[in-house]
């Protein structure tokens, strides 16, 4: 069964500094590995994906994060935060092959501080 | 296209009745999928339907919750009876190919008093 692991509840990091959101998955087949940004009182919206290609994948608003299979890790870093990036993610696996479906992580809440 | 669209946004029902959430997934997305989240348990899935096919209901927490979806352009979640403990958010998401990115929409927030 695929499972995902974010560690702690929050970060809180200040304006212009690293950010990195830690994500552990497990799964039984090689996966496809996500992240996802809410706002508040908002549905989840992608942040990134990674399918098996390029290790390294960028997404919107500056993250990008690295698949480490070794490690089985796929953790989400942005050079210098912004205070739009306070927000909650997740970190979502599922598994290659038919009827796959999303498993979420418990999220992360990002805060930025000025 | 409008995204997947989500009906009522709020809910508040009182303890007993039936509730009943709406959703239009993308058009031509295969994949259904509902979620709750709450503070204590985060984001649970709780139905996922392939071509209009329930695949897993494993997620559902018990008999009073049931999930359908006549077409590929609409599915409904119930809850009947309701209890406060059923109080959450809502979602439902599509996705037109197995393995990839679901697509949200906004939710609908449940209140049972």
């Amino acid at each position: 069964a695929q499972s995902v692991t974010q560690l702690g509840s929050h970060v809180s990091v200040s304006e212009g500094a690293l950010v990195l959101l830690r994500c552990n998955y497990s799964s039984s087949v090689p996966p496809y590995l996500f992240w996802y940004v809410q706002y508040p009182n908002q549905g989840l919206q992608l942040l990134l994906k990674y399918t098996s290609a390029a290790t390294l994948v960028k997404g919107i608003n500056g993250f990008e994060a690295e698949f480490k299979k070794s490690e089985t890790s796929f953790h989400l870093t942005k050079p210098s935060a912004h205070m739009s990036d306070a927000a909650e993610y997740f970190c979502a696996v599922s598994e290659s092959g038919a009827n796959s479906k999303l498993t979420f992580g418990k999220g992360i809440t990002l805060s930025v501080r000025p | 296209d409008a995204g997947v669209i989500q009906s009522p946004r709020h809910e508040v029902t009182e303890m007993g009745q039936e509730v009943t959430l709406r959703c239009k997934p993308i058009s031509g997305h295969d994949y259904l999928f509902w979620y709750r989240q709450t503070m204590m348990r985060g984001l649970e899935l709780l139905i996922y339907f392939n071509n209009n096919v329930p695949i897993d209901d494993s997620g559902m927490p018990e008999d009073r919750f049931s999930a359908k979806m006549p077409n590929a352009s609409f599915s409904t979640l119930k809850i009947q009876p309701s209890e406060p403990r059923d109080s959450a958010v809502y979602f439902c998401a599509s996705s037109f190919r197995e393995g990839g990115e679901a697509f949200f929409g906004q939710g609908t927030r449940l209140t049972v008093v």
